[in-house]
């Protein structure tokens, strides 16, 4: 069975520039989560996303947004990029909701953003 | 605010050494705790999953605690081989989102 996965691997994008990230969660999956991590740092919660709903939302400008389509599949966008952009962008996936259970998440491979 | 730190930073062995990575958290209302290994530049693979009713669980050479009461989780990995070197992560699930440590470096050295 295929992971999550998600696309495109790396990204070279200019200051202030957007730009979207993709990830398709694992067959059955309901559930996909986005995190932040920056080099030689532990991931930093960006957003989860269930039934096509917002469940939860970390400590990000409003210039992060995300949205779930009814596949599942879902899409982190980035506007106005800045240099402390720069990091790898995890998409986690799980069963069900993240509240309230403990589902465990699986991570894709992640996507490479540098900013220049 | 929930704080997950891991110690030590890095590390380096022999191989064929047990070790143990220890990581530290300052909330006990978690729901679990997770493992990852990540290799460089690379996604994160989830080794172990504790619930917060648990006490340990094991897969292979890894074993994981977790005293929730004390807010300590260890990783003890037994026989160290080359190709354990990555980073290793723990996680609490806390609020609907995991929340990390920043990593334990580890290189085994043939």
């Amino acid at each position: 069975d295929a992971g999550v996965t998600q696309s495109p691997t790396h990204l070279i994008k200019t200051r202030g520039q957007q730009v979207t990230l993709r990830c398709s969660p694992i067959s059955g999956h309901k559930s996909v989560s986005w995190y932040q991590q920056v080099l030689g740092q532990g991931p930093q919660f960006i957003f989860q996303y269930y039934e096509k709903e917002e469940r939860g939302r970390g400590n990000f400008p409003d210039r992060f947004s995300a949205r779930q389509f009814p596949n599942y599949s879902s899409e982190l966008n980035v506007n106005a990029l800045l240099l402390g952009d720069s990091a790898l962008y995890l998409c986690a996936s799980s069963l069900g909701p993240t509240t309230g259970w403990s589902y465990e998440q699986y991570f894709g491979p992640g996507t490479r953003l540098t900013v220049t | 605010k929930q704080e997950v730190t891991q110690i030590p930073a890095a590390l380096s062995v022999p191989e064929g050494e047990n070790l143990v990575l220890n990581c530290s958290f300052t909330d006990s209302a978690i729901y679990n705790l997770q493992w990852f290994r990540q290799d460089p530049g690379k996604g994160l693979t989830s080794l172990l999953l504790i619930q917060s009713s648990q006490r340990e669980q094991t897969s292979g050479r890894l074993n994981a605690s977790l005293d929730k009461s004390s807010g300590r989780s260890t990783l003890y990995i037994a026989a160290s081989q080359p190709g354990d070197s990555a980073t290793y992560l723990c996680a609490v699930k806390q609020g609907g989102k995991l929340i990390f440590g920043q990593g334990t470096e580890l290189s085994v050295k043939p």
